[in-house]
């Protein structure tokens, strides 16, 4: 049974530390987003790739955030420096798109973080 | 872009009855419309989507409903168990362009047992 992994599944740091997030996309899969999650504000998209290369970062603060493929099987997102306003959980999903078909993002368990 | 409404965003049911969670998009383009099911502490997962291409879909005790004219669809859970309790998102995407889903707010379904 195929699933998304992240690593690592929660992380507690202090304000000002660099964060980096991991994900692992279904294998064959050839899109892949980033997600974060608050209570506040729901699902918020914050970047996207397709074939390694983004499609659409628009979501994310430009200013501390980074999103990264560097190989099919390996997503990063890294934030420096944190701050506690990042404090949420952050999803990983990934899909396979094909010409116009819209198929099903399947989500990764995600990362619980804290910035204190 | 798109802008993807949903209400109510909290329901309560008793077990057996009917719930019924209604979205509304702006953009005309968008062809594609999942739902997912978010268990507390558990990652979303797809419970059924519709494509433009036909009006309403069935799965068990789960159906969508979608009016492209009135640009809203709508998730209608029949028979409700407790382990329906969740948070449903509904989302958006046309099949032209770079843009990814757009979800809706989110609606806490609570079914008492």
């Amino acid at each position: 049974d195929a699933r998304v992994t992240q690593t690592p599944r929660h992380k507690v740091t202090e304000m000002g530390q660099e964060v980096t997030m991991r994900c692992q996309p279904i294998l064959g899969h050839n899109t892949v987003f980033w997600y974060r999650q608050t209570m506040m504000q729901g699902l918020e998209l914050l970047a996207y790739f397709r074939n390694r290369a983004p499609l659409d970062d628009s979501g994310m603060p430009k200013d501390r955030f980074s999103a990264e493929m560097p190989d099919a099987t390996l997503a990063t997102l890294k934030i420096q420096p944190s701050e506690p306003r990042d404090s949420a959980v952050y999803f990983c999903a990934s899909g396979l798109v094909l010409g116009q078909d819209n198929n099903e993002q399947f989500f990764g368990p995600g990362t619980r973080l804290t910035v204190l | 872009g798109e802008n993807v409404e949903q209400h109510p965003s909290t329901l309560s049911v008793q077990e057996g009855d009917s719930a019924v969670i209604k979205c509304t998009y702006s953009d005309s383009a968008s062809n594609y419309f999942p739902w997912y099911k978010q268990e507390l502490g558990k990652r979303p997962q797809l419970i059924i989507d519709i494509r433009s291409n036909v009006g309403e879909k069935k799965d068990q005790r789960i159906a969508v409903t979608l009016n492209k004219t009135a640009k809203h669809f709508s998730l209608h859970i029949t028979e409700t168990q407790p382990e329906d309790s969740a948070v449903y998102f509904c989302a958006a995407k046309p099949s032209t362009g770079r843009r990814a889903l757009t979800f809706g707010s989110g609606t806490r379904l609570q079914v008492q047992p």
